[in-house]
């Protein structure tokens, strides 16, 4: 079982660019969110989405867009690439029954701004 | 404004020793979750608390869920070096869809 995919696993970006990352999931979760990482912290909740068709913004959402028209596939986009970008990117994929919720990560892309 | 604040922020102790790991809130969440997550990895769930004042155990890792849901804490009894990671609390604030992470907290356990 694949699970969470995402691409690329690392990637440089000159100041300014923009570059989409990919993730994709096989599980049918129907909630599917985006997170960056800096080192030695926890994760901050760019965009999530419940459903093909609906996203919404979480606690760091600028300089970032999403978009949801499948429920396998979840794609960040860049927009103009910042230094402050700079940080390890999480795709997860996630369920919740009777209050229980588990989030299934991808192996994560290390992102570099410069 | 971060949600769930965990303290410490760093922990360093020798093994066999034990130590307590806090998650807080001033925000109700419906359950909580702990993660550890390895150096290049993602997250990996070790467990929900879903009721307030819920105990639960795992092997030597012991979760509790404060009795008005807003804080958890995880106990570790005779730390061993196979526990050094970064542990992460997560859940979705009631009222919200979304779901958040912790501030964590690196623990090293030496030999």
């Amino acid at each position: 079982n694949a699970g969470v995919t995402q691409t690329p696993k690392f990637q440089v970006l000159k100041t300014g660019q923009s570059m989409t990352l990919q993730c994709a999931q096989d599980m049918n979760h129907e909630y599917m969110s985006w997170y960056r990482q800096d080192p030695g912290m926890g994760l901050r909740l760019i965009h999530y989405s419940v459903g093909a068709g609906i996203t919404d913004q979480g606690e760091v959402p600028n300089g970032y867009n999403v978009s949801r028209s499948t429920t396998e596939d979840f794609p960040l986009r860049l927009l103009s690439a910042a230094p402050s970008q700079t940080s390890v990117y999480f795709c997860a994929s996630s369920y919740s029954s009777w209050g229980r919720t588990e989030a299934f990560f991808g192996q994560g892309t290390r992102l570099t701004v410069v | 404004t971060q949600l769930l604040e965990q303290s410490p922020q760093f922990l360093s102790i020798q093994e066999g020793e034990n130590l307590t790991v806090y998650c807080n809130s001033s925000s109700v969440f419906s359950s909580l979750q702990w993660y550890r997550q390895e150096p290049g990895e993602g997250p990996v769930l070790l467990v929900t608390v879903v009721t307030g004042g819920e105990v639960k155990k795992l092997k030597r890792l012991t979760f509790q869920f404060g009795d008005a849901r807003k804080d958890s804490s995880l106990h570790i009894t005779a730390a061993q070096p196979g526990d050094t990671g970064l542990y992460l609390c997560a859940g979705s604030p009631e009222g919200t869809y979304k779901y958040i992470f912790g501030t964590g907290t690196r623990l090293k356990v030496l030999a």
